[in-house]
């Protein structure tokens, strides 16, 4: 059972507008959530992370939002730019046997059209 | 600086072969770790390391032993091949702090292993 989920599978977007990725999690014991981009035969690079005692984490066009009472976390791309256009994850990741593995989600595939 | 280096990239195997495949960082990181991907599952642990000398079970361990040889490297093996470990292997690799807090990881390019 996934304890970390992305429902949307794929999302598209025109260029300079708001791109938001969505995710959720079942596990109240997560701690710290990043995201993840990857690009077509490369390995994921990381992107954006937010500390559990955090709501709001922004980084240049990036913002990760995080709602921990409804165990949700966002990631707002503005504006979107063709070169955004990858598989975005989101992560999460809690302490097990005094070590933080970490758990994820499915991916969403963003396009950006030009 | 290469960051994290998987080989090989590519590799096909009849049901029943084993083989190796090798993960090297240069990062100093004393956490590494061996996901795989498949299609609507995301990222999947299979072994861990949190620091040289340790190993542990992730998720999907079944099939798969690990060596940390040193810092820098860490291997999976397949010793019997199945269809089912047809997937893309993931490396990674990341700083863990002294109370075992870990954060962003850094991957390698990936292995794609199909098993016929």
């Amino acid at each position: 059972d996934q304890q970390v989920k992305q429902n949307s599978p794929s999302l598209s977007v025109q260029e300079g507008r708001i791109s938001i990725l969505n995710c959720d999690y079942t596990n109240s014991m997560f701690d710290y959530f990043l995201w993840y981009k990857k690009y077509p035969a490369e390995g994921p690079t990381f992107l954006i992370s937010i500390s559990s005692i955090k709501d709001k984490n922004e980084d240049g066009r990036f913002t990760v939002f995080l709602n921990k009472s409804a165990k949700h976390l966002s990631l707002h791309i503005v504006p979107s730019q063709p070169g955004d256009s990858a598989v975005y994850f989101c992560a999460a990741s809690a302490r097990e046997y005094n070590f933080n593995k970490f758990y994820f989600g499915s991916g969403t595939k963003l396009n950006v059209k030009p | 600086n290469a960051g994290v280096t998987q080989t090989p990239k590519f590799q096909v195997l009849k049901t029943g072969q084993s083989m190796t495949l090798q993960c090297a960082q240069d990062m100093n990181h004393n956490s590494m770790y061996w996901y795989r991907q498949d299609p609507g599952m995301g990222l999947r642990l299979i072994y861990y390391s949190a620091s040289e000398g340790t190993t542990d079970k992730g998720e999907v361990p079944n099939g798969y032993n690990v060596s940390r040889l040193n810092k820098r490297e860490f291997s999976l093996r397949l010793e019997s091949a199945a269809p089912s470990q047809t997937s893309v292997y993931f490396c990674a690799s990341s700083i863990t702090s002294g109370t075992g807090n870990a954060y962003e990881q850094y991957f390698g390019p990936g292995t794609r292993l199909t098993v016929t």
